[in-house]
């Protein structure tokens, strides 16, 4: 089946720093990324669409220049967060659309990063 | 914008008993909706997906259905085992999927 992977799992960093999150799809084509952010006790929330080799798309009150998306090729996509603050302290999960499957199907998430920012 | 919204927040069951959790939405254009379940500190396990076209789906132990006249979607889960439990997510959408708040089922032995 389908696999999408993250990298790393955990981070805890001092607060003012970067961190790069990975995403990959380890058995297909990504065309398209999302990343969604979780906090405590709360639901998914989409963060930006990423599609491979343009600019991301954000959603509203995202800030594009804090969370760098960069979709390289059709198997990465990378998040990152730049400066770093105790408030962007969350459970990121990204997830990959197979560009051979129809529209609305075939659309399957990573294991999620948990942020810890200091 | 749609809302998306799951009652009860929190639901316990005696092991081996039927149950269904609901999901409601405000807007009932064409959209995909599906079930995941999601384990403590994990990410997301696709559990049913129905097509906009469609009123339900089913595999195994569990059956959604999809009323959009209504905004509402349930999902009905059979002959409960402790190992079901976990926090239940709806999700509108074709792309771009907007989640719902979330039901944490457990199921107590």
């Amino acid at each position: 089946g389908a696999v999408v992977s993250q990298h790393p799992s955990w981070v805890i960093c001092k607060s003012g720093t970067s961190v790069k999150i990975e995403c990959r799809s380890l058995d297909f084509q990504a065309t398209t990324m999302f990343w969604y952010r979780q906090f405590p006790k709360q639901s998914l929330m989409l963060m930006a669409t990423s599609n491979e080799g343009s600019k991301a798309t954000y959603e509203q009150g995202v800030e594009k220049d804090k969370f760098l998306i960069n979709h390289a090729s059709l198997t990465l996509s990378t998040l990152t967060v730049t400066s770093a603050h105790p408030e962007d302290s969350s459970f990121y999960i990204c997830s990959a659309r197979d560009g051979l499957s129809p529209r609305g199907r075939g659309q399957f998430f990573g294991p999620g990063t948990r942020l810890t920012v200091l | 914008k749609q809302e998306v919204t799951q009652i009860p927040a929190a639901l316990s069951v005696p092991e081996g008993e039927n149950l269904v959790l609901n999901c409601s939405f405000t807007d009932s254009a064409i959209y995909n909706l599906q079930w995941f379940r999601q384990d403590p500190g994990k990410g997301l396990t696709s559990l049913l997906l129905i097509q906009s076209s469609q009123r339900e789906q089913t595999s195994g132990r569990l059956n959604a259905s999809l009323d959009k006249s209504s905004g509402r979607s349930t999902l009905y889960i059979a002959a409960s085992q402790p190992g079901d439990s976990a926090t239940y997510l709806c999700a509108l959408g074709n792309e771009k999927l907007t989640f719902g708040t979330g039901t944490r089922l457990t199921i107590i032995p």
